[in-house]
């Protein structure tokens, strides 16, 4: 079946630091994939996604590219801040349009 | 305003009382879900309708319930809460493949 694999955290940056957190996945066809993003206390939102190969998402300076070849989606930004301090979760609909499956989430924390 | 609520946002109960936690969509969604989520476990899709009259278990439907009988509205129904079912729970909707949407959240303590 379909599932996705994110790298465990907590991941520690200091602020203005690069970022990185990894997301691979299993699915037949062509799924669309998406980065939530989980702040302390409150729900999830969405934010960013791409719904075919090599589109690439981008929001609040976070960008993934849908890597068909890799079956990737890694979430990167540039310089992090305090307030980018979630956990962030990757996920996927099948192409079937089913469940929205998601990674265990990684927790990061930017320290200033 | 899109948006999906739920309530109560808390709830604090004891074991083997009856409780629901209501969800409703203004977005005209087919498609709604309850998750729950729980630390090192990440979410788990507890059921799930893709229509009204339309209901089906997700990864862990066991000691919950729902129904679909309006499309808007998409209750959780705990008949006999038992402590492990001390969790956080989401609320979601979305049409077919397109992005979904989450409520805040209802944070509950069987006891």
């Amino acid at each position: 079946g379909n599932s996705v694999t994110q790298m465990e955290g907590p991941v520690t940056l200091s602020e203005e630091a690069f970022l990185t957190i990894n997301c691979t996945y299993t699915a037949t066809g062509y799924p669309s994939l998406f980065w939530y993003v989980q702040y302390p206390g409150e729900g999830l939102q969405l934010l960013l996604k791409a719904t075919k190969a090599d589109d690439k998402g981008s929001n609040k300076g976070f960008e993934a590219t849908y890597r068909k070849e890799t079956t990737s989606f890694h979430l990167e930004k540039g310089s992090v801040q305090v307030s980018d301090s979630a956990v962030y979760f990757c996920a996927l609909i099948g192409q079937a349009g089913t469940a929205l499956i998601f990674g265990k989430g990684t927790t990061l924390s930017v320290s200033s | 305003e899109a948006q999906v609520t739920q309530n109560p946002r808390y709830l604090i109960t004891v074991t083997g009382k009856k409780l629901t936690v209501t969800c409703s969509q203004n977005m005209n969604h087919e498609y709604m879900s309850w998750y729950r989520q729980d630390p090192g476990l990440g979410l788990r899709q507890i059921y799930y309708s893709m229509n009204v009259e339309v209901t089906d278990k997700g990864d862990v439907p066991e000691g919950y319930k729902v129904s679909r009988k309006e499309k808007r509205n998409f209750p959780l129904i705990l008949e006999s809460p038992s402590p492990n079912q001390t969790s956080l729970y989401f609320c979601a909707s979305r049409r077919g493949s397109e992005t979904q949407y989450f409520g805040p959240g209802t944070r509950l303590l069987v006891l």
